[in-house]
């Protein structure tokens, strides 16, 4: 167990909908990173999140956001959903942005779009 | 993101050793050497990391090649837990928050028969 906590496990939806991922990091972790895995791509890092301020901004598409909340948990945000983005979403989180700390990382969230 | 070359696939038998390669020849200076690896079904889990000198930890060893240009992670005795893919990442160790993100390739798959 990792300590980050991921909700929902598995999300089945249609094209043209809205979802709304949780993350909760670890207790005490400040920083917050989003991935996407899917299998033609791998591990795509979409965003992080530090203290609640964006710090980094990689593949991340204008339909998807997100958010780290005063207690720390972040939201990513899913809209007009499309086939492509069925996939796993993993949220990690590490104590700051930990450039040289280790990422924890959460169960993953499989969305299904059909 | 400086970047990293592993096989594609490994295989190996339980309770041998293993050992993981990984090239990256335009490591820089402040780039750490990361190991994640990624179990069926789960997100990515940190194995080890280090900078210059090689490093143990209770999971496995990393052999840092003296230019830096290489390094080689190491399963003393693999077991059927082991098989996984495994991600050799650099990651910057310079700058401040904004830098914990990690860059994962396609890794290597690894096999291990009983």
């Amino acid at each position: 167990d990792s300590g980050v906590t991921q909700t929902p496990k598995h999300l089945i939806t249609a094209t043209g909908q809205r979802v709304t991922l949780r993350c909760s990091p670890r207790s005490g972790d400040l920083s917050v990173y989003w991935y996407q895995q899917s299998l033609d791509q791998g591990l795509q890092f979409l965003i992080q999140y530090y203290n609640g301020e964006e710090r980094a901004k990689g593949n991340i598409l204008e339909r998807f956001s997100a958010q780290q909340f005063p207690d720390l948990h972040s939201e990513l945000n899913l809209s007009s959903l499309e086939l492509g983005d069925s996939a796993l979403y993993f949220c990690a989180s590490s104590v700051y942005g930990a450039n040289t700390g280790e990422l924890f990382f959460g169960e993953g969230s499989r969305l299904t779009v059909l | 993101d400086a970047k990293t070359t592993q096989p594609n696939s490994m295989e190996s038998n339980e309770e041998e050793p293993v050992h993981l390669p990984c090239n990256h020849s335009t490591i820089s200076g402040t780039d750490y050497i990361h190991w994640y690896r990624q179990l069926p079904s789960q997100g990515p889990e940190y194995v080890i990391h280090g900078l210059t000198s090689n490093v143990n930890n209770r999971m496995a060893s990393l052999a840092i090649a003296e230019d830096r240009k290489s390094s080689t992670l190491i399963l003393h005795r693999a077991t059927l837990r082991d098989a996984a893919v495994y991600y050799c990442i650099l990651r910057d160790g310079a700058g401040g928050t904004s830098y914990g993100k990690l860059t994962f390739g396609q890794g290597t798959i690894l096999t291990v028969h009983p």
